[in-house]
């Protein structure tokens, strides 16, 4: 089952520039995660938002969360070349008799031009 | 990649044949989780165990059979029933189910 949507599916900007990816989810969720997987890698975790937080910093990273609307963004700043890869936000959400499931989006993959 | 290894990085199988993917972690967490890749899809839970001799099926558990003799390893064969293998195959590993899971660096499979 897909929890979260990304949006856009991939984007291309310039060294420098901003980018910003959306993630848009159907239930209530604990809290939302952001990834990172570089082309046949693994994914890395980048960053974890709770539903009672609205927005979350770590270095050039920045995430929002607006519970209302379901959906979150990631907004990297400053784009270097070394931060192409595939984005994926994923959802904490409570899924009976004391489990979570955690439940990936397609992902959004960004590519950033020297 | 973490302290999560997987093995072989990349793995040729015949139709028919079985096959088995290692997942070794010396993270010390209790609960495990192999996912299926797809190209340009997200991640969907093939399995995952939240402690030692305990696992649960996910969303695509069909064709697929874990064990969890051991707190480090999560092993996955692949069977003759899967009907479309070929596939990017992820396992993750975390000390808390809502926190961050932490991926291995994956292991590609395809059928010949």
């Amino acid at each position: 089952s897909q929890q979260g949507e990304e949006d856009p599916q991939a984007l291309s900007i310039q060294e420098g520039e901003n980018a910003t990816m959306n993630c848009s989810y159907k239930t209530s969720i604990n809290n939302l995660q952001w990834y990172r997987q570089n082309s046949g890698r693994g994914l890395v975790h980048l960053i974890l938002i709770r539903s009672n937080e609205r927005e979350k910093h770590s270095g050039r990273l920045r995430v929002t969360l607006d519970t209302s609307k379901k959906s979150s963004s990631l907004l990297i700043t400053a784009s270097r070349a070394a931060d192409t890869a595939s984005y994926f936000c994923a959802t904490v959400t409570y899924s009976g008799a004391g489990s979570y499931q955690l439940t990936f989006g397609k992902g959004t993959k960004l590519s950033v031009i020297p | 990649d973490g302290g999560i290894t997987q093995s072989p990085k990349y793995l040729f199988r015949k139709e028919g044949q079985n096959v088995t993917l290692s997942c070794e972690q010396n993270l010390n967490h209790d609960a495990m989780y192999w996912y299926r890749q797809d190209p340009g899809q997200g991640l969907r839970l093939i399995y995952y165990s939240q402690i030692v001799n305990d696992f649960q099926k996910g969303d695509i558990a069909e064709g697929y059979s874990v064990s969890r003799e051991k707190k480090e390893s999560f092993p996955l064969t692949v069977t003759s029933a899967q009907k479309n293998p070929t596939a990017f195959y992820l396992c993750a590993s975390t000390s808390d189910r809502l926190n961050e899971q932490f991926f291995g660096p994956g292991t590609r499979l395809t059928v010949l």
